[in-house]
């Protein structure tokens, strides 16, 4: 397999429930991301993680707690979601920056809080 | 505060015509820009870029051209085509962050 895997491709939660999300890259890339995207919203940046260090939380609830084990894996795991973070849930890689095209993203995780 | 705005959320072009899709950003420290494309159900993906040191950039059918006294970038579409139809991203970047910050995407449709 090749670019950005992210499983499961869609998920229905109830609020008290706990989920990951997955993530995997087989691109040799060094950064991974975690990105948001509502409806009629930008791409929102959750998190960034380099080299497996959290790099940035962009100020996100502790109710998503994500999980770099090594540079290939990402995970996003959801406790005690609210209905609002229903979204698309998209995964990112990148080497270093490439500046020429930015990132590598995957397919994402509609997810549905209930 | 939003750096980085796409102010028409759809657009709709006859085939064969030009699409133009606009831009603006906030961030004068914003150096490189970038645009995705994306299908339902699927992530977006890398279109065409360009570095803030030229105002315009092409490849094939796509053309970006940017003003920065105008902090303003768009993306010329000519032939539309029919699978061209898709939600448009504008991402920007800058001093080498690791990080881009997108719009909230046009959703382009090309009529047959």
């Amino acid at each position: 397999e090749t670019g950005v895997t992210q499983t499961p491709r869609h998920l229905v939660m109830g609020m008290t429930n706990k989920k990951s999300l997955k993530c995997e890259q087989h691109l040799g890339h060094n950064a991974m991301y975690w990105y948001k995207q509502s409806a009629k919203k930008p791409l929102e940046l959750m998190f960034v993680y380099n080299f497996k260090e959290q790099t940035e939380n962009n100020s996100v609830p502790s109710r998503f707690s994500p999980e770099c084990p090594n540079s290939s894996h990402l995970f996003l795991h959801l406790h005690t979601l609210q209905p609002e973070d229903s979204a698309l849930y998209l995964c990112a890689s990148s080497q270093d920056f490439s500046k020429d095209y930015g990132y590598t993203f995957g397919s994402g995780t509609r997810l549905t809080v209930v | 505060d939003q750096q980085v705005k796409q102010n028409s959320p759809s657009l709709s072009v006859q085939e064969g015509r030009i699409s133009i899709l606009n831009c603006d950003y906030t961030n004068s420290m914003f150096d490189y820009f970038l645009w995705y494309k994306k299908y339902p159900a699927e992530g977006p993906t890398f279109l065409i870029s360009i570095s803030s040191i030229k105002d315009k950039n092409e490849d094939g059918r796509f053309t970006v051209f940017l003003n920065k006294s105008a902090k303003h970038l768009s993306l010329h579409i000519v032939p539309s085509q029919p699978g061209d139809s898709a939600v448009y991203f504008c991402a920007a970047s800058g001093q080498g962050a690791q990080k881009l910050v997108f719009g909230q995407g046009t959703r382009l449709t090309i009529n047959p």
